[in-house]
């Protein structure tokens, strides 16, 4: 398997403009997490899917922020507008299961500068 | 709520000490403990993972046990190699839980 991919590896944009991340999950996973990662902050939770629908979005900044997972594929991290304090790496990660221990496979992350 | 505290990096150290890297937490229950690993422009691997009390995970040299009766889960090993320099984080999965919780996470160099 490929493992997780998520594109743009880079995205340098300008502020106000709208970016989109892209995520593909590993083949089988059901569930789906969008992470950010900053200096100040840490690895935040943004959101997390199960089955394709949305299960805690409590870490999700602001109305900016949106998240979709139209099929167990693909999913998508919407920030419209953007700010420059949205520049951080965003990582998505996917899992199988509910097994206590169940390892989450991280992507290589997209790393957003706005400008 | 559930927490995680990591010693402050950075961390450098030169190659075939002994590494220790701190964590506690804050959880009720019995959490699920992890170690991740960052290398420089990669997403975060697991390390090892220990998923009750006085469990001991180990991988690639790697130990961590874990210890609830001092809500730790301290990451060694006994001989570190240049290609061991990453940043690591300590995180844990409450009861229950999908959300993982992480630490802040060390930066580790390891000189040659």
């Amino acid at each position: 398997d490929a493992g997780v991919i998520q594109s743009p590896r880079h995205e340098v944009t300008e502020m106000g403009q709208e970016v989109t991340l892209r995520c593909k999950p590993i083949s089988g996973h059901d569930y789906l997490f969008w992470y950010r990662q900053t200096m100040m902050r840490g690895l935040e939770l943004l959101i997390y899917f199960n089955n394709n629908v949305p299960i805690d979005d409590s870490g999700m900044p602001e109305d900016r922020f949106s998240a979709k997972m139209p099929n167990a594929s693909f999913s998508t991290l919407k920030i419209q507008p953007s700010e420059p304090r949205d520049s951080a790496v965003y990582f998505c990660a996917s899992s199988f299961g509910l097994a206590v221990y169940n390892e989450q496979f991280f992507g290589p992350g997209t790393r957003l500068t706005v400008l | 709520g559930n927490s995680v505290t990591q010693m402050e990096g950075p961390v450098t150290l030169s190659e075939e000490a002994f590494l220790t890297i701190n964590c506690t937490y804050t959880a009720t229950g019995y959490p699920s403990l992890f170690w991740y690993v960052q290398y420089p422009g990669e997403g975060l691997q697991l390390l090892l993972k220990a998923t009750k009390a006085d469990d001991k995970g180990s991988n690639k040299g790697f130990e961590a046990t874990y210890r609830k009766e001092t809500t730790s889960f301290h990451l060694e090993k006994g001989s570190v190699q240049v290609s061991d320099s990453a940043v690591y984080f300590c995180a844990l999965r409450a009861q229950g839980a999908q959300k993982l919780v992480f630490g802040q996470g060390t930066r580790l160099t390891i000189n040659p």
